[in-house]
């Protein structure tokens, strides 16, 4: 099974300020025969289901500010939000979808410092 | 607009059965892969497993394998998942979702869930 391993656990970050959260794979996601990475994050506000954020490590999922972005290869990813906003305070998880059991990372806490 | 409406859970003994249900609106359910997601009481996000848009197969994590069932009803826009020989580890909010396509996709859309809580 892959294992999905997030960094930090939590982060305090300004208002207008970047946050970047890590995600490493314990293999790679990138499928050779179409050359994407089966990875996803989701961000996750109190009382609400998660929400789809990133697809294919990269792709903004419709109607994600474009503050959101993803980047990354193989097994190592990145989500990094730009110019945090107050509404951005969530708990964010990545996920792999490459083979099954698609397993999530354990998350990241982002608070306004 | 896209809705998945939970039902089924509760308060069950260890070692009891459950059955939960997911109806789907908003699109052609027929056409995309199904999951089920569940978050324990303060803690992160599991993945439970996921069904083929025909219902021809399915997939589950390890801690599943053998306990839980999953299975779709096209014919009623209906998502299943029969939970067998239930432990207080069960005990979580559990999510249904939809793919974006197959298996192998992202989930783009989830649920508000139904909470499982076993316990004597």
């Amino acid at each position: 099974d892959i294992v999905m391993t997030q960094s930090p656990d939590s982060l305090a970050v300004s208002l207008g300020e970047r946050a970047a959260i890590n995600c490493k794979s314990s293999q790679s996601v990138l499928y050779s025969s179409d050359n994407k990475n089966y990875l996803a994050w989701y961000q996750q506000k109190p009382g609400q289901p998660p929400k789809l954020l990133i697809y294919w490590a990269s792709s903004r999922e419709s109607g994600v500010p474009d503050r959101f972005s993803g980047s990354g290869s193989g097994t190592d990813f990145t989500l990094t939000i730009n110019s945090l906003q107050a509404e951005d305070v969530a708990v964010y998880y990545c996920q792999h979808y490459y083979s099954a059991p698609f397993t999530f990372g354990g998350g990241t806490k982002v608070e306004i410092k | 607009e896209v809705q998945l409406l939970e039902s089924g859970g509760g308060l069950v003994q260890p070692g009891g059965s459950l059955r939960l249900s997911c109806a789907a609106t908003g699109f052609t359910f027929s056409n995309y892969a199904m999951s089920w997601v569940r978050q324990p009481p303060g803690k992160g996000l599991e993945w439970v497993s996921v069904i083929t848009n025909s219902g021809g197969a399915t997939f589950y994590a390890d801690s599943e394998k053998g306990r839980f069932t999953m299975s779709r009803d096209n014919s009623k826009n209906t998502l299943y998942l029969q939970m067998n020989s239930l432990t207080a580890a069960d005990t979580a909010l559990y999510y249904c979702a939809k793919g974006r396509g197959g298996p192998n996709t992202a989930i783009d859309s989830w649920g508000q869930g139904t909470l499982v809580t076993v316990s004597s």
